[in-house]
């Protein structure tokens, strides 16, 4: 069965520093993987798409993930925390069986302290 | 938003009232979806349209009846609602049903009395 866990509910973090948002998946199938940006009362915003290319995917606004399929993994990293990075951040797992499917992890929301 | 945008933003109606959600797309895309999003519970697909042909419902109620008159509009209608209904309604497109990436609306936020 496929299934994405997103490890953290709430991550909090100065401006200025590392974050790190962790995602783990599950699929028997080749999976592609995506994260999603949700700022308060909009719509999600998609960050960037694995599709078995390189391993290291770069995302608008200066974040990027890495596959790791050795760990079943693909963590969300930016180098440096903008307070406009506040938000709700969605881990989605796409499984191709008849037709796409997407599965969404339960999101992990991102404060960013001044 | 000019991808894929939905109206109204905001409604608040009561049990017995009838009101429609809106979506539209202007991306030229093939598949529309419906999502609910719920506080703390995970994005729930509701309805999937490809080619205007309602290919996936998810055991949701009758009480929510969507419509996709073309490629561009998808609609979900509202009767007799329950408070639980609550929630942030969502639609996406992609550009093929079979396509993987989808791409989302602002979203309404729905209030049921």
């Amino acid at each position: 069965a496929q299934s994405v866990t997103q490890l953290d509910s709430h991550v909090s973090v100065s401006e200025g520093t590392p974050v790190l948002l962790r995602c783990n998946y599950s699929s028997s199938y080749s999976p592609s993987l995506f994260w999603y940006v949700q700022h308060p009362n909009k719509g999600l915003q998609l960050l960037l798409k694995y599709t078995s290319a390189a391993t290291l995917v770069k995302g608008i606004n200066g974040f990027e993930a890495e596959f790791k399929k050795s760990e079943t993994s693909f963590h969300l990293t930016k180098p440096s925390a903008h307070m406009s990075d506040a938000a709700e951040y969605f881990c989605v797992v796409s499984v191709f069986s008849g037709t796409y499917k997407y599965i969404f992890g339960t999101g992990t929301r991102l404060k960013v302290l001044a | 938003e000019t991808g894929v945008t939905q109206t109204p933003r905001h409604l608040v109606m009561g049990m017995t009232n009838k009101k429609s959600l809106k979506c539209e797309q202007h991306l030229g895309h093939n598949a529309m979806y419906w999502y609910k999003q719920s506080a703390k519970k995970p994005l729930e697909l509701m309805f999937v349209y490809s080619l205007e042909e309602r290919v996936e419902n998810n055991s949701v109620p009758s009480r929510f009846s969507p419509e996709c008159p073309n490629s561009s509009h998808l609609f979900l209608h509202l009767h007799t609602l329950q408070p639980e209904d609550s929630a942030l309604y969502l639609c996406a497109s992609s550009q093929e049903r079979r396509t993987d990436t989808q791409y989302f609306g602002p979203g309404t936020r729905l209030t049921v009395l």
